[in-house]
Formats: C-alpha cells, structure tokens, sequence
C-alpha cells in the first residue's frame, strides 16, 4: 500500500470549514483513500473514502486531484466535537491489511 | 448497527504471565485486526486475520500470538506479559471497506 504524509496538527476556528491535506504521491490504480479519525479515547471512526470521483457523506467530504497524489478532507462546519486525530490511509482494492500513519491532529478551537 | 467488543475496558496483569485479549464481531466481517496504541507512535499493526485459522503478521508481532477459531472471534495472546507490552489495544473488523473498532483495552503490565 501506498505511504501517505500529512501535517502533524492543525487548528480551526468553530463553524469554519476544516481542510485537512494527504499526500500520497506513489498512490496505484487500484488504491482507493481512506479517511478515519480518533477522538480521544476511543477506537478510530470510519469518515470517507473514495477512488477517484469527489465523495461527500453526512459527515464529510473527500476531494481527490485528477493525478489521485493528493486528497483533501474537508469538514464543511467544524464543531468543538471533531477535535481528533484525522488519519489519511492509502488501501488496495481488496487488500485485508489496514495500516495507520502518525495522522494529523485538529483542533477545533472555539 | 455494527458492533465490535473487547471483553475488558481495564486490564492488569504482572510480568510473566499469559494474558488474552478477546474481540468478537458481530457482522460475519471478514478481516480483523489487532493493534496497539502508544503515545507518540500512533497506531500500529500486530496480526491480522482474513478468514478461520488465517492469520498474518503486521508491523510489531514479536511477543504476541493471534487465535481466530470461529469467524466472529479474534483473540491476542501475550505468552508472558512483560511491561513493554502495557498498552491500548484496539480491535477491528471490516469486509473491504470501512473498518469497525473496539473500544480498546488499556492492559497494563506490573
């Protein structure tokens, strides 16, 4: 599977868009993104994930650039709750193993 | 709703003894995952399992052991606990999408 780079932290104002960027240059043709977060305490959340179309879903929404090297999450009105660790994976079609990076941290600041 | 459950939120147990970590799904999930979770180095990887009786390595496998007898069950096994191993311990399932996680176990080894 692919390695993703992301920022380690970031901060956002309440009620603003977050944006959070994944690099992931050596991406294949069958590598879908994944996009998961962890909210303190707790066991990772699945948020999105996506091949190469845009997706958008109740909680977020996922750009991908036309050569699939670099997403963007983007949570469109950031509450004090999605304060988390925003992990970006990079998953094979069909692969079963799931390996996380260091993630960036959001902070929601109000 | 999908459920993944870790038998115990709080474990103790001392140096040398054998300790096992139990996870069960309840969604005929295909793939399940053991990890630990430590400050500063994220999540990583110790076995997976893609089916009854398969399982692979991950990223940090060495002092563990993996069990998977029925579908639904995935258990960790440390032979002889040692304070190294004091930890967050997650599980997961999924099929080929999202992943579902345990709510961890915080064992810790005196």
């Amino acid at each position: 599977d692919a390695k993703t780079t992301q920022p380690p932290s970031m901060d956002c104002a309440e009620g603003r868009a977050a944006n959070l960027p994944c690099n992931h240059s050596t991406i294949s043709g069958n590598e879908y993104v994944y996009w998961y977060r962890q909210i303190h305490s707790q066991g990772p959340q699945y948020i999105i994930h996506g091949l190469k179309n845009n997706e958008t879903n109740e909680m977020a929404s996922l750009i991908i650039t036309e050569d699939r090297k670099s997403s963007t999450l983007i949570l469109p009105h950031a509450t004090l709750r999605d304060t988390a660790v925003y992990y970006c994976i990079v998953r094979g079609q069909g692969a079963q193993k799931l390996v996380f990076g260091q993630g960036t941290r959001l902070t929601i600041n109000p | 709703d999908v459920k993944v459950t870790q038998s115990s939120r709080y474990l103790v147990k001392r140096t040398g003894e054998k300790v096992f970590l139990e996870c069960v799904q309840d969604m005929d999930h295909e793939n399940m995952f053991w990890y630990r979770q430590d400050p500063g180095l994220g999540l990583r990887l110790i076995y997976f399992s893609y089916d009854v009786k398969m399982k692979e390595k991950g990223d940090i496998p060495e002092g563990y052991s993996v069990s998977r007898e029925k579908k639904e069950r995935f258990s960790l096994i440390l032979e002889s606990a040692s304070t190294n191993q004091t930890s967050m311990y997650l599980c997961a399932s999924s099929l080929w999408d999202e992943a579902f996680f345990g709510q961890g176990t915080r064992l810790t080894v005196v």
